[in-house]
């Protein structure tokens, strides 16, 4: 099946330094990638769609200018932390979109997480 | 907007007990519905879903039926094991450009031996 990967699974950095964590489509093309972040014993809330070549588009109240994203190929996008702070810290998940076997249906295809801590 | 409600838990089962985690839906279109599981320290998989009204998924024993006359998208499984435990997350995603998933609040479950 389809696999996605993140890198690093875990990260702890500075207050003020910036954080970037990778997303990969292992065997397929992505045109559309989404990031999520999850708090701890709850759901997942979306943060930005990604698309390849383009700019992301944010959900509300996400900050494009804190979490910076970059879908520079059809197998990578990045998310990166600016300047984060302890209230950053939280699971950062991503997902790449393929085409289902459904006509249009996509399905999303979700990385294994980046454990972001920031002391 | 659209939204997702599912139990909230955690729910506690002995083995190869009965389970069933509730989720229902508020969508204007003709949304897809789908059940992620997340294993302790791992990311979401894709469970089973389902397109329509009517459709029923279903994958390693468990099964869920797209209801659209009361927008419910239940999961049931007829015998839990210990490895079923996990948390479970109801989604749907809309037919539009983005096809966004809009996640429930999750289900910890967790089977007892």
């Amino acid at each position: 099946g389809a696999v996605v990967s993140q890198h690093p699974s875990r990260v702890i950095c500075k207050s003020g330094t910036s954080v970037k964590i990778e997303c990969r489509s292992l065997d397929f093309q992505a045109t559309t990638m989404f990031w999520y972040r999850q708090f701890p014993k709850q759901s997942l809330m979306l943060m930005a769609t990604s698309n390849e070549g383009s700019k992301a588009t944010y959900e509300q109240g996400v900050e494009k200018d804190k979490f910076l994203i970059n879908h520079a190929s059809l197998t990578l996008s990045t998310l990166t932390v600016t300047s984060a702070h302890p209230e950053d810290s939280s699971f950062y998940i991503c997902s790449a979109r393929d085409k289902g076997t459904s006509g249009s249906v996509y399905e999303q295809y979700f990385g294994p997480g980046t454990r972001l801590t920031v002391t | 907007g659209d939204s997702v409600t599912q139990m909230e838990g955690p729910v506690t089962l002995s083995e190869e007990a009965c389970l069933t985690i509730n989720c229902t839906y508020t969508a204007t279109g003709y949304p897809s519905l789908f059940w992620y599981v997340q294993y302790p320290g791992e990311g979401l998989q894709l469970l089973l879903k389902a397109t329509k009204a009517d459709d029923k998924g279903s994958n390693k024993g468990f099964e869920a039926t797209y209801r659209k006359e009361t927008t419910s998208f239940h999961l049931e499984k007829g015998s839990v094991q210990v490895s079923d435990s996990a948390v479970y997350f109801c989604a749907l995603s809309d037919r539009g450009a983005t096809n966004k998933l809009i996640f429930g609040t999750g289900t910890l479950l967790a089977v007892q031996p």
